[in-house]
């Protein structure tokens, strides 16, 4: 129950396309849903976040869609340039934030 | 700059050895965190700390310590009882409090230390 499951592994994209990247989650007391992004030797970093409150949140280009009912969310990406490959992991958390539970992590190429 | 810094950034360890692998933050948070990082299976709680002098186990504790003596300091001890401790382990903070640097429920990760058992 506390698990977040996250697809595909690994994803290939042409410059300009959109990437989208799946998650779900079983625990149905989740209140935080965010993206973090990774690139080689460093640490994660924020990307996005949305709560359940909301069915889409957008951030320049990265948008995430939440569908509740169905405990499933998603990131897409807009416009995906090169520099947008990188390693890309949802999470999930109670109480708003702090102790995280992360997917498995999608790792995005994106050719010029 | 704020942030946290995590040393040392690559270790080598022989079989059989304990190491301990800093974190520090100057970001005032509360909060701290130690992951795993292995291929194929994301980030894993290993530990965490939301005020001086109080942890709890996260989700694969064995074979791990950690201490909370100071609120900038979090550093975690890989025993020898670490079955397979070879792993990029990184280190985070966060606020719970709206404010300040971040948002609430934020992680700020480190930039890791990439440990390897020889």
């Amino acid at each position: 129950q506390q698990q977040v499951k996250q697809s595909p592994q690994s994803l290939i994209v042409q410059k300009g396309g959109i990437p989208i990247i799946n998650c779900a989650y079983e625990n149905t007391a989740f209140d935080y849903f965010p993206w973090y992004q990774q690139f080689p030797g460093k640490g994660p970093a924020l990307l996005i976040a949305i709560r359940p409150d909301v069915s889409e949140k957008k951030e320049g280009r990265f948008t995430i869609s939440f569908n509740k009912s169905a405990k499933q969310f998603s990131l897409h990406i807009m416009d995906s340039q090169p520099g947008d490959s990188a390693t890309y992991f949802c999470a999930a958390s109670l109480n708003q934030g702090g102790k995280l539970i992360f997917g498995q992590g999608t790792e995005l190429s994106v050719k010029p | 700059d704020g942030g946290i810094t995590q040393s040392p950034k690559y270790l080598f360890r022989k079989e059989g050895q304990n190491v301990t692998l800093s974190c520090e933050q100057n970001l005032n948070h509360d909060a701290m965190y130690w992951y795993r990082q292995d291929p194929g299976q994301g980030l894993r709680l290993i530990y965490y700390s939301q005020i001086v002098n109080d942890f709890q186990k996260g989700d694969i504790a064995e074979g791990y310590s950690v201490s909370r003596e100071k609120k900038e300091s979090f550093p975690l001890t890989v025993t020898s009882a670490q079955k397979n401790p070879t792993a990029f382990y990184l280190c985070a903070s966060s606020t719970h409090l709206a404010g300040g640097a971040g948002k609430a429920g934020e992680l700020f990760f480190g930039e890791g230390s990439r440990l390897t058992v020889l």
